[in-house]
């Protein structure tokens, strides 16, 4: 069974690069059809995509982020992460990390990541 | 791309039904048939419970059900149950030959009476 493990720090200082790494369990990150995505939620507020990437490559970010992120997949270790510059208070959230293309639809997010929490503080 | 509008709450008592409204543009939900549904329990990650605008996952009982009509996408919920009562988000795909972009809706809390 596919799992998605987020990790990371959870606290990150203004201006500066939040990092955080999807772990793919249970299946192979190089797996033809899926796309591997990040997808974010401010506390007590709503979802918001904020990329997706295929392994052999094509990235495709929010046209709200794309100066800001990058989302690079690690073939031999069977992991994809997400990079975010210049972070304010504004990025504070939970980052998922989520998989494209199950049920035979790249339209929907199926798996998804526990989640992890990054607040972001001077 | 903004995000997708959806009733802030809709309530309703075990065994009825209730309907999630999201309504977007020609842009995303009237342009494409990539219309998704999620339910979030606090504190849990969102699943998938719709995709492709009226299509069920395995394992995701068929009391759920999605249609769609012109920019608007609709979510019905029958025979209301105890564990329904979570928050809803829609997601449509809203890209174009050059780009793909995903974009969800604002959210609706569902309330079992």
């Amino acid at each position: 069974q596919l799992q998605l493990q987020e990790s990371g720090p959870g606290l990150v200082k203004t201006s500066d690069t939040l990092s955080l790494t999807c772990t793919v369990s249970g299946g192979s990150i190089t797996t033809t059809s899926y796309y591997w995505s990040w997808i974010r939620q401010p506390p007590g507020k709503g979802l918001e995509w904020i990329g997706s990437t295929f392994y052999s490559g094509g990235d495709f970010y929010s046209p709200y982020l794309k100066s800001r992120v990058t989302i690079s997949v690690d073939k031999s270790n069977d992991q994809f992460s997400l990079k975010l510059t210049s972070v304010t208070a504004a990025d504070t959230a939970i980052y998922y990390c989520a998989r494209q293309g199950d049920s035979g639809s790249t339209g929907c997010f199926g798996s998804w990541g526990q989640g992890i929490l990054v607040t972001v503080s001077t | 791309q903004s995000a997708l509008t959806q009733p802030h709450s809709v309530s309703g008592s075990p065994g009825q039904s209730v309907t999630i409204s999201c309504t977007g543009t020609n842009s995303d939900v009237g342009g494409y048939t990539y219309v998704s549904w999620y339910q979030q329990h606090p504190g849990k990650a969102p699943k998938l419970m719709i995709y492709d605008v009226n299509k069920r996952p395995s394992g995701v009982p068929d009391r759920f059900s999605g249609s769609k009509s012109g920019n608007t996408a609709s979510l019905t919920i029958s025979g209301l149950q105890a564990d329904d009562e979570a928050d809803y988000y829609c997601c449509s795909y809203a890209g174009n030959f050059a780009f793909a972009v995903y974009v969800f809706g604002t959210g609706t809390k569902v309330t079992v009476l």
